[in-house]
């Protein structure tokens, strides 16, 4: 079975340039997760969607961030205009059930931003 | 609020035994323990529920003491294979869906 897909793998780009990134969750998995990690401040939630709706968009750091599931095999996530500081692996992940607190997140590959 | 794991990075030689312990500061409901590699996606482990649970597969267990709020992971004969970072996941609400992960614990396996 295909997991989570995400694209771009890898994205550099300039300041004040949009970045938008894509996931496909798991056939299936009606929640989905962005997450973006850092050295720093290592693996953060943003959003979280039950049912392609948001849920807790609590960890969005500004409004230049901005993430849409129009779908429930779709979703992006939208950084706008983009700075420096906004360089990190950014990864979706997706869960079958919004409740079943015995079902686990899986994780997509990540999208390495590099924002020059 | 972040959960604190220790030790922060450790070193074993192939088939020694690691511990790697998880704090929170707040009530769980349940930990979520991952692994990554690096470059690569967190791996799944286990979950596990408040009540006090063990659990385990392969070499690999777990357990989780609800009233102290910590979890701890047990790697037993360890491989070259359980290289990588492991981090826990807490969850404050009970729907597992708002986890907060660890800073992590970087371990190292060597022949």
């Amino acid at each position: 079975d295909a997991g989570v897909i995400q694209s771009p793998r890898h994205e550099v780009t300039e300041m004040g340039q949009e970045v938008t990134l894509r996931c496909k969750p798991i056939s299936g998995h009606n929640s989905l997760f962005w997450y973006r990690q850092t050295m720093m401040r290592g693996l953060e939630l943003l959003i979280y969607f039950n049912n392609n709706v948001p849920i807790d968009d609590s960890g969005m750091p500004e409004d230049r961030f901005s993430a849409k599931m129009p779908n429930a095999s779709f979703s992006t996530l939208k950084i706008q205009p983009s700075e420096p500081r906004d360089s990190a692996v950014y990864f979706c992940a997706s869960r079958l059930g919004d409740r079943d607190v015995n079902q686990p997140q899986h994780f997509g590959d990540g999208t390495r931003l590099s924002i020059l | 609020q972040q959960p604190v794991q220790s030790p922060q990075a450790v070193i074993l030689r192939e088939g020694e035994d690691a511990v790697i312990n998880c704090s929170s500061s707040k009530a769980l409901y349940s930990v979520h323990w991952y692994r990554q590699k690096h470059g690569e996606a967190p791996v799944f482990l286990m979950i596990l529920l408040k009540g006090g649970e063990q659990k385990g597969h392969d070499k690999i267990s777990a357990s989780f003491n609800e009233k102290k709020q910590q979890s701890s992971l047990y790697l037993t004969a360890s491989q070259l294979s359980y290289s990588g970072t492991y981090f826990c996941g807490t969850d404050l609400t009970g729907t597992a869906s708002k986890l907060t992960f660890g800073t992590g614990t970087r371990l190292q396996v060597t022949l």
